[in-house]
């Protein structure tokens, strides 16, 4: 069956940078556009970032534009959001989620990484 | 950037009823519109598509309707495990850029 498992998350200082990692399996990893979206503690659900099956086309959420960058390792089955200059407002817990054909919608979600920004 | 408004933020009923959660977007989206169903401590999990389509294992209590700039989620009749937050989502056409509604928590009367 298909498994989302993120890492990477932690604690990190205002202006740091982490890196996230998601790894994929029970699908063909390679065909499918995965995003980033997180949840801050409490609140509703955030798009961050797209990316597209050969990393041909990333799109990103305004909040985040030209702080993170999507990527991913089709042979290595993996997702990665680096993560720079952090604020206290991204602190959230960040799910990897992959969309099928038309990429519409998010129909797999990993169980999410907590990402604490905090001096 | 279109908005996906939910109401009722919260929905107080009793196992058997019926709930009708809505959610209404600030300009057409067509029928390219889901729900997802979050429960505490979980991730989300796809209900519906394209406004009326259920996922993969959604028992039939749950459908969805609607089309446009106003869309539905009925529960027939409340299962104990239904009490969760559901959200609304939709993606622009180009560039593809996502939102979700705030919310809609659905909690025991």
């Amino acid at each position: 069956q298909v498994q989302l498992v993120e890492s990477g998350g932690g604690l990190v200082k205002p202006g740091g940078s982490l890196r996230l990692s998601c790894a994929a399996s029970g699908f063909t990893f390679s065909d499918s556009y995965m995003s980033w979206i997180r949840q801050a503690p409490g609140k509703g659900l955030e798009w961050v970032s797209l990316i597209s099956t050969g990393s041909t086309y990333t799109n990103y959420a305004d909040s985040v534009k030209g702080r993170f960058t999507i990527s991913r390792d089709n042979a290595k089955n993996s997702l990665y959001l680096q993560m720079n200059s952090l604020r206290a407002e991204d602190t959230a817990v960040y799910y990897c989620a992959r969309s099928e054909t038309g990429y519409e919608y998010f129909q797999h979600w990993g169980q999410g990484t907590l990402v604490t920004v905090s001096s | 950037e279109i908005v996906l408004t939910q109401s009722p933020a919260t929905l107080s009923l009793s196992p058997g009823e019926r709930a009708t959660l809505s959610c209404r977007a600030s300009q057409s989206v067509s029928s390219y519109l889901a729900w997802y169903q979050q429960k505490p401590g979980q991730a989300p999990s796809l209900l519906i598509y394209d406004a009326s389509n259920r996922a993969t294992g959604i028992p039939a209590r749950f459908s969805g309707s609607g089309s446009g700039t106003d869309f539905t989620l009925t529960i027939s009749s409340l299962e104990p495990e239904d009490f969760a937050v559901y959200y609304c989502q939709q993606r622009s056409n180009w560039p593809p850029l996502y939102t979700f509604g705030q919310g809609t928590k659905l909690e025991i009367k």
